[in-house]
């Protein structure tokens, strides 16, 4: 069964003060690892995809990194805004587009 | 490009009953997903459609259940609901072949009372 762990469970920062949050995974045959930002009462807001070991992707503060056991999202110099929760997904092969999600880790960025 | 589209926002409904919960996807994707989000649970994958056919299940039981249209929207209904029913549906939509990314709608909070 495809497991799915991320850490911490929360994470409290101050603006401008960098960190790292980890996702952890045990799948056969990963297709895609994604991750989600979700606000309090809303849908998750894709953010990025990654296929392969060794892949990087950017957006603004944020940097996704993925090996063959776990992925990393970095942000750098957070703001306030960037508050949230993140989750983690995996998909595995074929025709199977089913997504299994981490716990997730909930960010605050305090000003 | 219109984003996913969820009705109702919000519902309450008390033990025993039924409900139908409605998922319009992004123009021209043809897989509907559907997860339910409980702050225990986390998101747990439900169903997926794709071109009409249930192409992926999770973990629920027979109460749950879905369907799609020729025009991708998508329906859930959940029949004799239980308080531990509780929770908010979310509906995600996907080309359904090739690009693998699932776009999000803002959900339904489902509360039984």
């Amino acid at each position: 069964e495809d497991q799915v762990t991320q850490s911490p469970e929360a994470l409290r920062l101050q603006e401008g003060e960098s960190s790292s949050l980890n996702c952890s995974y045990t799948v056969s045959g990963l297709r895609g690892l994604f991750w989600y930002r979700q606000d309090p009462g809303k849908g998750p807001e894709f953010l990025f995809t990654l296929y392969s070991a060794g892949e990087e992707k950017e957006k603004e503060r944020l940097k996704a990194t993925l090996t063959k056991k776990e992925s990393f999202l970095h942000i750098t110099a957070p703001k306030p805004e960037d508050s949230a929760t993140y989750l983690c997904a995996v998909q595995t092969g074929g025709s199977n587009y089913k997504l299994t999600f981490g716990k997730g880790t909930l960010l605050t960025v305090n000003p | 490009k219109a984003g996913v589209t969820q009705t109702p926002r919000y519902l309450i409904k008390t033990r025993g009953q039924q409900v139908t919960l409605s998922c319009s996807p992004i123009s021209g994707h043809r897989s509907v997903s559907w997860y339910q989000q409980t702050p225990g649970q986390g998101l747990q994958f439900l169903f997926e459609y794709f071109s009409e056919t249930q192409r992926n299940k999770g973990n629920f039981p027979g109460r749950f259940s879905g369907r799609q249209f020729s025009n991708s929207r998508s329906e859930m209904n959940v029949s004799t609901l239980e308080l531990g029913d509780s929770a908010l549906y979310l509906c995600a939509s996907s080309s359904g072949t090739g690009e693998r990314e699932q776009y999000f709608g803002p959900g339904t909070r489902l509360t039984v009372t």
